[in-house]
């Protein structure tokens, strides 16, 4: 089965760039999302087809995808960023979900 | 402003079958643009999908839990539901139902853009 990797923490001072990523085989083959979800909360869609963001997501949340890795980047990371993220994409009409990543805000 | 909501028992028993619904209310689950799909997140874990539905029926299954789960569709009630039989303690996780975009046979290049709040579900004894 298609499996999606992340590194399981990433720590970044306020201000400064995080960046998480995705690997999968072939994953620039394929459309790339990613989730924020905060403690208690259910996930928010923050990147959808690789680099898009939808509405009402701040601009400092960008991605891309090419090869097998897809990278979420948020940029000047506030206080308010620190949260789990999940990487998502389809393999064989199969949802995947990647194995997380918290982001600590130091 | 579209809302989905979870709801069923928050205990089951182990063998027993978990049941769920999934609430759409400010929006159609009729709709010909979109899947409704349930995910799982075991305490403290990462997400998983287990399946989505159209209104019309059509189903698509994680293959890793095919065989115990099924999926329906309510329309006169717009609400989709969660069957999930031979439950273990491994099935204990919060259920969230989220819509996803119907982009054709083959799904690929969609994502799950409204989620409920989700509702846990304990196995135990």
């Amino acid at each position: 089965s298609y499996e999606l990797t992340q590194p399981p923490s990433v720590s970044v001072s306020p201000g400064q760039t995080a960046s998480i990523t995705c690997s999968g085989d072939k994953l620039g083959d394929k459309y790339a999302c990613w989730y924020q979800q905060k403690s208690g909360q259910s996930p928010v869609l923050v990147i959808y087809q690789d680099s898009r963001r939808p509405s009402g997501i701040p601009e400092r949340f960008s991605g891309s995808n090419s090869g097998n890795t897809a990278t979420l980047t948020i940029s000047g990371t506030q206080a308010m960023d620190e949260a789990d993220y999940y990487c998502q994409a389809w393999d064989s009409s199969t949802a995947v979900f990647g194995t997380g990543t918290k982001v600590t805000v130091l | 402003q579209l809302q989905l909501q979870e709801s069923g028992p928050g205990l089951v028993k182990p063998s027993e079958t978990l049941s769920l619904t999934c609430t759409v209310s400010g929006g159609s689950i009729s709709s010909s643009s979109y899947y409704w799909g349930w995910i799982r997140q075991p305490p403290g874990k990462g997400l998983e999908w287990i399946g989505s539905i159209y209104y019309s029926g059509s189903t698509y299954y994680n293959p890793s839990l095919k065989s115990r789960v099924t999926i329906s569709v309510d329309t006169s009630k717009n609400q989709c539901s969660l069957k999930l039989s031979s439950v273990t303690a491994a099935d204990t996780a919060v259920y969230y139902c989220a819509r996803h975009e119907n982009v054709g046979v083959v799904v690929a290049g969609t994502y799950f853009d409204y989620w409920g709040q989700g509702t846990l579900v304990t196995v135990s004894s």
